[in-house]
């Protein structure tokens, strides 16, 4: 079984502009989460999908959006750039939604994509 | 609310003797707590994960770790480190949305 994919794996933008990063989640599994890791912290929820919707966002604010697709894949989006969105943003996927009390729906990580904001 | 705290940011062990991470957590409820490795430039990897079953549970590469309910903690351990287990590790309680929280990672230094 494929693993999940993301693309680009490095990008280099400058501030205000917009960024999609992309991610294939690994096969047979239809929820996607994004993190977002700054450098030499703890990755920090994002969003989840399930079903094409947003199910459930952390503390990010609107200018970080997101879709999924109905092959499950999904794009993460920020618009205006800030210096401290600089980071490595993970995606990960599951089989149906991620954790929750019985925490039987393990996440797959990818590799991430390194996004630097000058 | 969920949190983890894990306690020491940087460990340090020669190969071949025993590893321990440390980690306490703070949940609202019976918590479901997992054990992450990230290796550089590589995906965050599942190393074990806990969910009200055996409080002691068994991972990959021969990592362990207890839930100890009373001291609301979920220290990893192994028994011989090896220069492979050199990594950033991350202690994780999951609410009941689904959303991760990590803690802010260990980093582990393997020494020959």
């Amino acid at each position: 079984e494929t693993g999940v994919t993301q693309s680009p794996t490095h990008l280099i933008k400058t501030r205000g502009q917009q960024v999609t990063l992309r991610c294939s989640s690994q096969s047979g599994h239809n929820t996607v989460s994004w993190y977002q890791q700054a450098l030499g912290q703890g990755p920090q929820f994002i969003f989840q999908y399930y079903r094409e919707e947003e199910n459930g966002r952390g503390n990010f604010p609107p200018r970080f959006s997101g879709l999924q697709f109905p092959n499950y894949s999904s794009e993460l989006n920020v618009n205006a750039l800030e210096l401290d969105d600089s980071a490595l943003y993970l995606c990960a996927s599951s089989r149906g939604l991620a954790g929750g009390m019985s925490g039987a729906n393990v996440l797959t990580f990818g590799a991430g994509s390194r996004l630097t904001v000058l | 609310a969920q949190s983890v705290t894990q306690l020491d940011s940087h460990v340090s062990v020669s190969e071949g003797t025993p590893v321990l991470l440390r980690c306490n957590y703070s949940s609202s409820y019976s918590p479901s707590l997992f054990w992450y490795v990230q290796h550089p430039n590589k995906g965050l990897q599942l190393l074990l994960k806990y969910t009200s079953a055996a409080t002691l549970v068994k991972g990959i590469n021969g990592f362990e770790a207890e839930f100890k309910k009373s001291e609301t903690s979920f220290h990893l351990t192994k028994p011989s480190a090896h220069m492979s287990d050199a990594a950033e590790y991350f202690c994780v309680v999951t609410d009941n949305t689904g959303k991760l929280i990590f803690g802010q990672g260990t980093t582990l230094q393997v020494k020959p």
